[in-house]
């Protein structure tokens, strides 16, 4: 049980394209998800923590424009970066928590190269 | 703010040897401490935590012992086989907080 997923797992795009990614809970119910960005050999840096239903809480130095998060639904939460820059080029991955538990259940992750 | 340091790797070593991997916190507060797996093309994983001091977390034949007066985690196995093969993140949360900040990962590769 408590699995996330990702969608899609690696994507390619062109600079001054949106890229939408999605995060799922596939078979419990997140009232908040966790967006990470990772660096090569990097540790995982918090972007932003989303509640359903309410808007994202980002860290500070994370552009809430140029990423938005939409977590329309218990099982759902989405990323997208707006007009992409080869500097967007990351390793994205998402984690939701259990509406009962206090553990973070993480997705696969997703990389973006932005060309 | 919080951080977390952990040996760089990567750590090759032969099935049944002794693993240790070394982590240290900077917290303001008394955090609660993890270490979480990733396998290659999966999620992180929660591998164990601790959430006082002299607190010891097993799972898997792995434990860490938080030590606040070393304000240590460190994780160790006494046999590691070819399955632990893995990337190993140690990090922490700060007293309540759902924020977790991550050290950089150490990668163990375990040959038969």
């Amino acid at each position: 049980g408590a699995v996330v997923s990702q969608h899609p797992s690696r994507v390619i795009c062109k600079s001054g394209t949106s890229v939408k990614i999605e995060c799922r809970s596939l078979d419990f119910q997140a009232t908040t998800m966790f967006w990470y960005r990772q660096f090569p050999k990097q540790s995982l840096m918090l972007m932003a923590t989303s509640n359903e239903g309410s808007k994202a809480t980002y860290e500070q130095g994370v552009e809430k424009d140029k990423f938005l998060i939409n977590h329309a639904s218990l099982t759902l939460s989405t990323l997208t970066v707006t007009s992409a820059h080869p500097e967007d080029s990351s390793f994205y991955i998402c984690s939701a928590k259990a509406t009962s538990t206090d553990t973070q259940y993480f997705g696969p992750g997703t990389r973006l190269t932005v060309l | 703010g919080d951080s977390v340091t952990q040996m760089e790797g990567p750590v090759t070593l032969s099935e049944e040897a002794f693993l240790t991997i070394n982590c240290t916190y900077t917290a303001t507060g008394y955090p609660s401490l993890f270490w979480y797996v990733q396998y290659p093309g999966e999620g992180l994983q929660l591998l164990l935590k601790a959430t006082k001091a002299d607190d010891k977390g097993s799972n898997k034949g792995f434990e860490a012992t938080y030590r606040k007066e070393t304000t240590s985690f460190h994780l160790e196995k006494g046999s590691v086989q070819v399955s632990d093969s893995a990337v190993y993140f140690c990090a922490l949360s700060e007293g309540g907080s759902e924020k977790l900040v991550f050290g950089k990962g150490t990668k163990l590769t375990v040959n038969p």
